[in-house]
């Protein structure tokens, strides 16, 4: 089956500042790639996604990028706030299967 | 338009148990999945229901079981509960002839004494 793995684990950067995690992923045949934001005791949401016809996506502050040769994508927050502080989650899923697998998780801190 | 809604948002059991974790998914979404999520990890793929049929599950055992009913509307069931069962419960909805985007409930946290 899929495994995605996620780096960092924790993340703490200065207030405007960028950040960037990374998950790589294990299945050749996974073509769906979401980025899921998760406050305390709150539903992880979806902030970004990017299938695997596309090689980058960008919303605003926030991109993603996909190499499906080396099997990694990567989330880019470019001027931190500290709102932006909260767990990130990527995932994989071959759509075919429409389940996901997520990564272990990045605790991002941003320090006003 | 409602989002997804989960009951109940905790609840607390002993080993040995029985529960029942119910979803109500977002106007309009066929599709339920249901996701386990252990302090401190990603979520957990269990089980998918599509037309009131189990459509793909994760590796869990049998005592894990849903339902999905002709509202779309689902419940998982939980048997002979486990201290590692604690979690918390996510449900998903989703529209099959979309692209496809999970929206989450805000769960329902078991705690397994």
């Amino acid at each position: 089956g899929e495994n995605v793995e996620q780096h960092p684990s924790t993340l703490s950067v200065q207030e405007g500042d960028s950040a960037v995690i990374k998950c790589t992923y294990s299945d050749s045949a996974s073509n769906y790639f979401p980025w899921y934001k998760q406050e305390l005791g709150k539903r992880p949401q979806l902030i970004i996604d990017i299938r695997s016809n596309v090689g980058e996506k960008k919303d605003q502050r926030i991109a993603v990028t996909l190499n499906k040769t080396a099997k990694h994508f990567s989330l880019h927050i470019t001027e931190t706030q500290p709102e932006d502080s909260a767990v990130y989650f990527c995932a994989a899923a071959d759509t075919g299967r429409r389940a996901l697998t997520f990564g272990s998780g990045t605790r991002l801190q941003v320090q006003p | 338009e409602t989002g997804v809604t989960q009951s109940p948002t905790h609840l607390i059991k002993t080993r040995g148990q029985q529960v029942t974790l119910r979803c109500s998914s977002q106007s309009g979404h066929n599709t339920v999945s249901w996701y386990q999520q252990a302090l401190g990890q990603g979520p957990q793929f269990i089980f998918q229901y599509y037309r009131e049929e189990e459509n793909g599950r994760g590796n869990f055992p049998p005592r894990f079981s849903g339902l999905q009913f002709p509202n779309y509307s689902s419940e998982l069931n939980v048997n002979a509960l486990e201290l590692d069962d604690s979690a918390l419960y996510l449900c998903a909805s989703s529209d099959r002839q979309k692209s496809g985007e999970l929206f989450f409930g805000e769960g329902s946290r078991l705690t397994v004494l």
